[in-house]
């Protein structure tokens, strides 16, 4: 079956580094976005990688590789207006349907 | 802002009500979503319109029950709902279905609660 797989929650420090993964089980592929959400907000679309490699997008940068079923967003030079739950999202090659994560809640301490 | 606005923002109904839900996106999109998003679990695609004709019903319940007149606007419309239907309701649209969908554009979400 369909799957992806992200931590539930995230901590880290203003002004670090962070790393959200994803990995995803599906039946074809086709490439990998990212959302962020803000509490009470609407998803915003982050990033989509269809190449593998990294992407570049301001502070935020997202990675895939295909090979490893694996991509991850990484978020530098946190600001506490980072905080925010962040999902992966995949469109399945089976049925074209857009799949997405449970979403990685992101804490940043000052 | 993201182009797409949604009405009411907040709903509270009885297991007996009928409510509608509205959409609209400002983004000359063809194709719209709903989707409901609960506490601790993905986002759940419910139903897909691409040129006003539903192309996706993910087997969701018959009290739920969307309308599409035009290209930009979407209605969910609710009866006899559960409490287990109580969530955060997303309309988004993308530019059309295929790759477009990648990049969707979401509304602001009606929060529901049915007592």
């Amino acid at each position: 079956g369909q799957s992806l797989e992200q931590p539930s929650e995230v901590t880290a420090v203003e002004g670090a580094i962070v790393q959200i993964n994803c990995t995803y089980q599906t039946s074809g592929f086709y490439g990998l976005s990212w959302y962020q959400q803000h509490d009470g907000g609407a998803p915003t679309f982050l990033s989509y990688n269809a190449l593998d490699g990294l992407e570049e997008t301001g502070r935020f940068s997202s990675f895939l590789s295909r090979s490893d079923s694996y991509g991850y967003l990484l978020l530098q030079e946190l600001q506490m207006k980072d905080s925010a739950s962040y999902f992966c999202a995949v469109r399945d090659g089976r049925d074209d349907k857009i799949i997405f994560g449970k979403g990685t809640r992101l804490h940043i301490l000052p | 802002e993201t182009g797409v606005t949604q009405t009411p923002r907040h709903l509270v109904m009885g297991m007996t009500n009928k409510k509608s839900l509205k959409c609209e996106q400002h983004l000359g999109h063809n194709a719209m979503y709903w989707y409901k998003q609960s506490a601790k679990k993905p986002l759940e695609l419910m139903f897909v319109y691409n040129f006003k004709e539903q192309t996706e019903n993910n087997s969701v319940p018959s009290r739920f029950s969307p309308e599409c007149p035009n290209s930009s606007h979407l209605f969910l419309h609710l009866h006899t709902l559960q409490p287990e239907d109580s969530a955060l309701y997303l309309c988004a649209s993308s530019q059309d279905l295929g790759a477009s969908q990648e990049t969707q554009y979401f509304g602001p979400g009606t929060r529901l609660l049915v007592l």
